[in-house]
């Protein structure tokens, strides 16, 4: 079966500082994989998405940036960290290849202060 | 702007009651709709999909798909306090999206003992 991991589970950074929130998935390969965010009051924004290695769109223009080192790991980054940057990080995976289904990860609660 | 729309509640059923969410989507070149449950400070679990027009069934939840009214909607029967959360309605985008979702807001579910 898949399993989806993220970490940290809870991060607290402040303004100014860099950012990486780690994502990895198992028991599967090619996976589409997607970051959303989550902030308070707010719907699921998509982020990022990547349909293979290297291969990364971006969805919102902003101080974040993603990458796919390997097929089943994405990576979030930031150098500079916002205070609008808080909220609750998802990353999911859906089978490739035009598949609908998406599944979260546990996600990331990061507090910019 | 594609848009998913619902009410945000809180929608408060009686125990054993029957709990209908309801869902607006924009884009009417939609295929594939999605209802994911989301506990507090937790991440969205998939609980039903749907496809086609019509209604789809599982176990106490029934998904309806009428694609002419651009309308989605998710029935529990039967509800149960463990029922109480946040219910995200999510629409496919395409190949130039990945197929990302577009989530709305949620409707926030309470089923009073």
């Amino acid at each position: 079966s898949q399993t989806i991991h993220q970490w940290p589970a809870t991060l607290v950074q402040p303004v100014g500082s860099p950012l990486s929130l780690e994502c990895t998935v198992e028991g599967t390969s090619n996976p589409n994989l997607y970051w959303y965010r989550q902030a308070a009051g707010r719907g699921l924004q998509l982020l990022f998405y990547s349909v293979g290695i290297g291969q990364i769109s971006s969805e919102v223009p902003q101080n974040l940036s993603a990458s796919r080192p390997q097929d089943r790991q994405f990576i979030l980054s930031s150098k500079k960290l916002l205070l609008s940057d808080s909220g609750f990080y998802l990353c999911a995976w859906s089978p490739g290849q035009g598949a609908r289904k998406q599944y979260f990860g546990p996600g990331t609660r990061l507090t910019v202060t | 702007q594609k848009e998913v729309e619902q009410n945000s509640g809180p929608l408060s059923v009686p125990e054993g009651a029957i709990a209908s969410l309801n869902c607006t989507y924009s884009d009417r070149g939609s295929q594939s709709f999605f209802w994911y449950r989301q506990y507090s400070g937790k991440s969205p679990e998939l609980i039903m999909f749907i496809y086609s027009n019509g209604d789809k069934e599982d176990g106490r939840f029934t998904a309806q798909l009428n694609k002419a009214s651009q309308y989605v909607s998710l029935l529990i029967r039967d509800s149960q306090p463990s029922d109480s959360a946040t219910y995200l309605c999510a629409v496919n985008g395409n190949s130039n999206s990945g197929y990302a979702l577009n989530f709305g807001k949620g409707t926030s579910l309470l089923v009073t003992p």
